[in-house]
């Protein structure tokens, strides 16, 4: 559905747990990113890949962490050191940079919610 | 770095009015501008975009309009639909400069609400 998964669709934590966010794309994207959706602050950009082991920090990339070791996949992981991590994580992918056409459309994922308990 | 700022937060018209949402923007090199609309428990789906090149761009019902001098651009939204009640995000990014990648700064989101 839509060519990029991510999983799982709901997870619950305990405070000082780190847990890991899956994201998969079939899409033959080169770039990815993920977001965080907390309600009336928009999608506030945590990480971004524009190529396979390569990322930058977003604007709230504090108590996160993410890899980029194959094209397909850019799991995020929501370490201890977040304060207050329960949102709503969206993954998304794009076909990348440059000035190809449709370069810079977005394909989200469903979403991952995470509840710190 | 980038700051979109999004009004208003919630928009309630009536099914058939027009439904008008505005974005400014804070960096003046950002030349890309999309809309993205999410739906209930859905995922967010671009509806429409605009270049810094271009001023206005139109798809059926949807209008989007740049003010580059002004900083600022809007989603115009004509004889709404029941289905059209979403949240819509603005964003802005120096999409075509590869250095910057595709680094989308988002707005806070406006949800509409078409009442039939």
């Amino acid at each position: 559905d839509g060519g990029i998964t991510q999983s799982p669709k709901y997870l619950f934590r305990k405070e000082g747990q780190n847990v890991t966010l899956s994201c998969e794309q079939n899409l033959n994207h080169d770039a990815m990113y993920w977001y965080r959706q907390d309600p009336g602050q928009g999608l506030r950009l945590i990480y971004y890949s524009q190529i396979v082991n390569d990322f930058q920090k977003g604007d709230i990339a504090e108590g996160y962490s993410v890899s980029r070791e194959k094209k397909e996949s850019f799991p995020l992981t929501v370490t201890s050191a977040q304060k207050n991590p329960t949102a709503f994580y969206l993954c998304a992918s794009s076909i990348g940079t440059g000035h190809k056409s449709g370069a810079n459309v977005l394909t989200f994922g469903a979403g991952s919610r995470l509840t710190v308990l | 770095g980038e700051n979109v700022e999004q009004h208003p937060s919630t928009l309630s018209v009536q099914e058939g009015d027009s439904a008008v949402i505005k974005c400014t923007y804070s960096d003046s090199a950002s030349n890309y501008f999309p809309w993205y609309k999410q739906e209930l428990g859905k995922r967010p789906q671009l509806i429409i975009d605009i270049r810094s090149n271009v001023g206005e761009k139109k798809d059926q019902r949807i209008a989007v309009t740049l003010n580059k001098t002004a900083k600022h651009f809007s989603l115009h939204i004509t004889e709404t639909q029941p289905e059209d009640s979403a949240v819509y995000f603005c964003a802005a990014s120096i999409g075509m400069i590869k250095a910057a990648g595709n680094k989308l700064t988002f707005g806070g989101g406006t949800r509409v609400l078409v009442k039939p």
